[in-house]
């Protein structure tokens, strides 16, 4: 059964760069089945998307963090990764990685989520 | 980023049925048979409950179902009970140049 785990610091100084790895098990991150995703929720507000990549390397990301985000994936490590530049208290949030099925764009899998503060 | 319209909260007794909606367009909701929900309980990761409209996920309670209508997606649940409780989020594709896949507004369930 796909799991997914987030890891990564929880806390980031205002204008570094946040961080992220999601590891995939109980599957392949080659699986031509899904796409890999990012997802955020600020605290006591709703659901954002970040961005979402497939494994040969192809990205999207949401137009509002475009210039700010990067998500890379290692298939060796069977992890996909998250890169958010110069971020600030309103990137204060729950990250969560995701499987986004590629043929019918649902989330079936999703991780357990992490706290990222950024302050000082 | 435009988002899909849902109403903040919605509320049921024990028992009763309820229905949530999720307002979209022609380039989203109403165009694509991609609309699917989840649930968030306080403190935990959303959980898909329905797929392409309609469709429940292995283990989801059939007291969960989805509809369409135009570019309105509803989710129902009926039978409610105390661990429905929870916030709920309609998600679509679009196809929206700037976009790709977009999320409601959230409806909070209280079971009174």
């Amino acid at each position: 059964q796909l799991q997914l785990q987030e890891s990564g610091p929880g806390l980031v100084k205002p204008s570094e760069t946040l961080s992220l790895t999601c590891t995939v098990s109980g599957g392949s991150i080659t699986s031509s089945t899904y796409y890999w995703g990012w997802i955020r929720q600020p605290p006591g507000k709703g659901l954002e998307w970040i961005g979402r990549i497939y494994y040969s390397g192809s990205t999207y990301y949401n137009p509002s963090l475009k210039s700010r985000v990067t998500i890379s994936v290692d298939t060796s490590k069977n992890q996909f990764s998250l890169k958010l530049s110069s971020v600030t208290a309103a990137d204060t949030a729950v990250y969560y990685c995701v499987s986004l099925n590629y043929y019918y764009y649902y989330m079936d899998v999703w991780g357990k989520g992490t706290t990222v503060t950024v302050s000082s | 980023q435009s988002a899909l319209t849902q109403p903040a909260s919605v509320s049921g007794s024990p028992g009763q049925s309820i229905t949530i909606s999720c307002t979209g367009t022609s380039s989203d909701v109403g165009g694509y048979n991609y609309v699917s929900w989840y649930q968030q309980h306080p403190g935990k990761a959303p959980k898909l409950m329905i797929y392409e409209v309609t469709n429940r996920p292995s283990g989801v309670s059939n007291r969960f179902s989805g509809s369409k209508s135009g570019n309105t997606a509803s989710l129902t649940i009926s039978g409610l009970q105390a661990e429905d409780e929870a916030d709920y989020y309609c998600s679509s594709y679009t196809s929206s140049s700037t976009l790709f896949y977009v999320f409601g507004t959230g409806t909070k369930v209280t079971v009174l």
